[in-house]
């Protein structure tokens, strides 16, 4: 079966830009989160969708956004991206407790 | 406030000698644990859970970790480090009062002697 995927890989993008990162769940997984992993830190959370509809959301600042469409795939959004955005962001689907990750994207700004 | 410390930056281990990796965590209900594991540039692997019951839980690729309620603790231990065990670990505390969304500690990388 299909992991969780991410796309791009990789991405460099200049401050006050925007940036759209996309996530596939495993098939079945209704739920989607989001992480933002700085270097040399754990992840931290961004936002959990469920069936979606917003679930929860971390301490993260109005420039970043995110949806769920109905295939339960996900976007995140950042907007104005300053130099601190860069870092690796997970995505991770879950059908109840446990929650499965992606490789990530790694995102470089400039 | 909820949180997960590892206190462990970095560990050195030879190869074939058994590993431990320090977990604690606080959490106002009911935790659910989860061990990840990190190879450089790549997304986390799931390497165990727990949930309730048994407080000795097996894992993937031969690891296995014990929750001690009274400790505040859930430990990661392997008898036997292979070189390709070298990574970065990390804790991670959810539960359903919080939709099950994870808090990581900041990981401990693990390097292997030959």
């Amino acid at each position: 079966d299909a992991g969780v995927t991410q796309s791009p890989t990789h991405l460099i993008k200049t401050r006050g830009q925007h940036v759209t990162l996309r996530c596939s769940p495993i098939s079945g997984h209704k739920s989607v989160s989001w992480y933002q992993q700085v270097l040399g830190q754990g992840p931290q959370f961004i936002f959990q969708y469920y069936e979606k509809e917003e679930r929860g959301r971390g301490n993260f600042p109005d420039r970043f956004s995110a949806r769920q469409f109905p295939n339960y795939s996900s976007e995140l959004n950042v907007n104005a991206l300053l130099l601190g955005d860069s870092a690796l962001y997970l995505c991770a689907s879950s059908s109840q407790e446990t929650q499965y990750f992606g490789p990530g994207t790694r995102l470089l700004v400039l | 406030a909820q949180s997960v410390t590892q206190p462990d930056i970095h560990i050195t281990v030879s190869e074939g000698a058994s590993l431990e990796l320090r977990c604690n965590y606080s959490y106002g209900a009911t935790p659910y644990l989860f061990w990840y594991v990190q190879s450089p540039g790549q997304g986390l692997q799931l390497l165990l859970k727990y949930f309730s019951g048994d407080t000795l839980v097996q894992g993937i690729k031969g690891f296995e970790a014990e929750f001690k309620r009274s400790q505040s603790s859930f430990n990661l231990r392997k008898p036997s480090v292979h070189w390709s065990d070298a990574a970065e670990y990390f804790c991670a505390v959810g539960g359903m009062d919080s939709s099950y969304k994870l808090i990581f500690g900041s990981g401990t990388r693990l390097l292997v002697r030959p």
